[in-house]
């Protein structure tokens, strides 16, 4: 069975500040993606980076970034330079075959000013 | 234009009644999902379909009845509301074959059960 975890229900961060997020996983299968979601207060869940499970390079998406360590099933997201407007839910999610994502149970990030 | 849009976003009924949601998608994806999200914002597949056919059913009870007419809409039916069916479910879609995995969701629908 898939599972997806992250140990951290709430994170704060000073704004401007570097924030890390952490998400574990586990699967059986060899090819699957990984992503990150966020949600704000407006509930839309919005796709915040993507990493497919063959590329070795961690991928990168403006101030958002992930480290993925495929042999330790672990798969972090960095936001640097923290803004107001990344205070949300994130949700680390992964896709198996047949279609299938699941989701972890989030982590609560707050910015301060 | 919405991409992936649902109908009703709110929805307030009694325990007992029986109510309907509506997604449909415009993106030209061949699988739609139903999500939930409860109180404590944890987000748990219920149904996928890819192109009409029922894909994924996990454990959910028989009052709970998804419908896909057509690849564009998934429906969601449920019969004799309980409480703990009080919760925002987001229908979402996704291309299939060579793809980037990207699930495309709806705004949401909350519904509240009294």
């Amino acid at each position: 069975a898939q599972t997806v975890t992250q140990s951290q229900p709430e994170m704060s961060v000073q704004e401007a500040e570097t924030v890390t997020l952490s998400c574990t996983y586990d699967t059986s299968e060899s090819d699957y993606y990984l992503f990150w979601y966020k949600q704000p207060p407006s509930r839309q869940m919005i796709l915040v980076i993507r990493q497919e499970a063959y590329k070795q390079q961690n991928a990168t998406e403006n101030r958002f970034s992930v480290n993925f360590q495929k042999a330790a099933k672990s798969f972090s997201l960095k936001i640097s330079d923290s803004q107001l407007g990344d205070a949300a839910m994130y949700f680390c999610a992964l896709k198996t075959s047949y279609d299938k994502v699941i989701f972890g149970p989030g982590t609560s990030l707050s910015v301060i000013p | 234009d919405t991409a992936v849009s649902q109908t009703p976003k709110y929805l307030v009924t009694q325990m007992g009644n029986d109510k309907s949601i509506k997604c449909e998608q415009n993106l030209g994806h061949d699988t739609m999902y139903w999500y939930k999200q409860d109180s404590k914002k944890f987000l748990k597949i219920m149904f996928s379909y890819n192109n009409k056919e029922l894909i994924i059913n996990e454990t959910v009870p028989n009052r709970f009845s998804p419908k896909s007419p057509d690849k564009a809409h998934l429906n969601l039916h449920i019969n004799s509301l309980e409480l703990g069916d009080s919760a925002v479910y987001f229908c979402a879609s996704s291309p299939t074959g060579a793809d980037t995995g990207e699930l495309f969701f709806g705004e949401g629908s909350r519904l509240t059960v009294l």
